[in-house]
């Protein structure tokens, strides 16, 4: 069975410093990776995705993940953070490519910045 | 694109009462849909899934319910409340495995 795990729960980090937030995955199919943030009281809104071409892939405010196919992960990484970016984070998988596959999420990762 | 509609965003509901929440989705056909629900500071708990018109997967026992009489449709209904199905409900739908769309979300309290 396909699983996504984020192995923090909490992040906190100063403003200004990087931040990495950790997703590894299991599935024993080809998966698409996504990142979602949700903002206090909102629903989720897509950050980045990996569906296939380069492991790097780059959101339009400066955060980035990496595809590791040997790891089964897709770290999420920012080199410096705003006060913004104090959201809660979701890692998540659709595998195989059928149009019937479920999207699986993490539990989150609440990323606190302190000024 | 993709447009996602969910209300209302809030409701304040009295344990024993009925509840009917619903999603309607543009932008696309026979998408998959989804329920989630989060309790304050957890994670996303999946609670419904439907692939098509009728077809719905429970993922968790509960003392909800859900239904899809349209492709664009989906409802979840609860027939008496408890206080534990409080919480942040969101809908959700995929297509063509892409990705996944949000709505706002409802806050239901139920006291």
């Amino acid at each position: 069975a396909q699983s996504v795990t984020q192995l923090d729960s909490q992040v906190p980090v100063f403003e200004e410093a990087p931040v990495e937030l950790r997703c590894n995955y299991s599935s024993s199919v080809s998966v698409y990776l996504f990142w979602y943030v949700q903002y206090p009281n909102q629903g989720l809104q897509l950050l980045l995705k990996y569906l296939s071409g380069s492991t790097l892939v780059e959101s339009i405010n400066g955060f980035e993940a990496e595809f590791n196919k040997s790891q089964t992960s897709f770290h999420l990484r920012k080199p410096s953070v705003h006060i913004s970016d104090t959201a809660e984070y979701f890692c998540a998988v659709i595998p195989g490519y059928s149009s019937a596959s479920k999207i699986i999420f993490g539990s989150g990762t609440r990323l606190s910045i302190r000024p | 694109s993709q447009t996602i509609h969910q209300w209302p965003a809030t409701l304040v509901q009295p344990v024993g009462s009925p509840l009917s929440l619903e999603c309607t989705v543009e932008g696309t056909s026979n998408p998959n849909l989804y329920w989630y629900r989060q309790a304050a500071g957890r994670g996303l708990q999946l609670l419904f899934y439907s692939v098509g018109i009728g077809q719905i997967s429970s993922e968790v026992p509960q003392n909800l319910s859900a239904s899809r009489p349209q492709d664009r449709q989906f409802i979840l209904s609860s027939k008496k409340l408890l206080l534990s199905d409080s919480g942040f409900y969101l809908c959700a739908l995929t297509d063509r495995a892409t990705e996944a769309f949000f709505g706002q979300g409802t806050r239901l309290t139920v006291v």
